[in-house]
């Protein structure tokens, strides 16, 4: 199966603040990876596919690169509504593996 | 309105069966794979089982292959998750999502499966 390992798991920002989480797949995932908004009590949200692409009605704010095996999610100027848990994801093989996630919280 | 809606979910013992059911509105069902997703409390996400928009291609996780079953009922708009042998650690709440383009676009709310004695 290929892992993903997301970075950091935990991350303290204040709203303004820039951040940016890593997902590194253990193995070529190509270009697909997505990026999933999770709230409390709440079903994942998809933010970000095929690695870069944002999904209709996210904010610009959300964006995604690549570089190799690894990827970023970056969120500029942080909201208050963004402080949430985010989860990588891979669809390049069977099983769609989850990153471990990352629980953005408030300074 | 594009939805899904699961149903299901309770609480069981260990060992007994389960079927959880995920209903589809607001678009063309069979062309879409469908997926289901858990979450243990407290926990991450994790790819339990996939089927193909005509039902010809499944995939199972290694932990629940041979004890879950998907499905589904185009003709309802309907995916299943028959669910056997069940585990402490099969214990969450249960998503399906559809599959668009390169990701899960559609979630629905969950349902919750305790399995304990």
């Amino acid at each position: 199966d290929i892992q993903l390992t997301q970075s950091p798991s935990f991350l303290s920002a204040s709203v303004g603040d820039r951040v940016t989480i890593t997902c590194r797949a253990s193995q070529g995932v190509g270009s697909d990876l997505a990026w999933y908004q999770q709230k409390p009590g709440k079903a994942p949200n998809l933010l970000i596919y095929y690695t870069s692409t944002l999904q209709s009605g996210v904010p610009s704010r959300f964006s995604g690169s690549r570089s190799g095996t690894g990827f970023t999610l970056t969120i500029t100027s942080l909201q208050p509504e963004d402080f949430a848990t985010y989860y990588c994801q891979q669809l390049n093989a069977y099983p769609y593996t989850f990153g471990q996630g990352t629980k953005l919280e408030t300074k | 309105e594009v939805q899904l809606v699961e149903s299901g979910g309770g609480l069981v013992q260990p060992g007994g069966s389960l079927r959880l059911s995920c209903g589809a509105s607001g678009f063309t069902f069979s062309d879409y794979p469908m997926h289901w997703v858990r979450q243990a409390p407290g926990k991450g996400l994790e790819s339990v089982s996939t089927i193909s928009g005509l039902g010809g291609t499944t995939f199972y996780a290694d932990s629940v292959k041979g004890r879950f079953t998907i499905s589904r009922d185009n003709s309802k708009n309907t995916v299943y998750l028959q669910m056997g042998s069940l585990r402490p650690e099969d214990m969450g709440v249960y998503y399906c999502a559809r599959r668009a383009s390169d990701g899960l676009d559609i979630w629905g709310q969950g349902t919750m499966v305790t399995v304990s004695s």
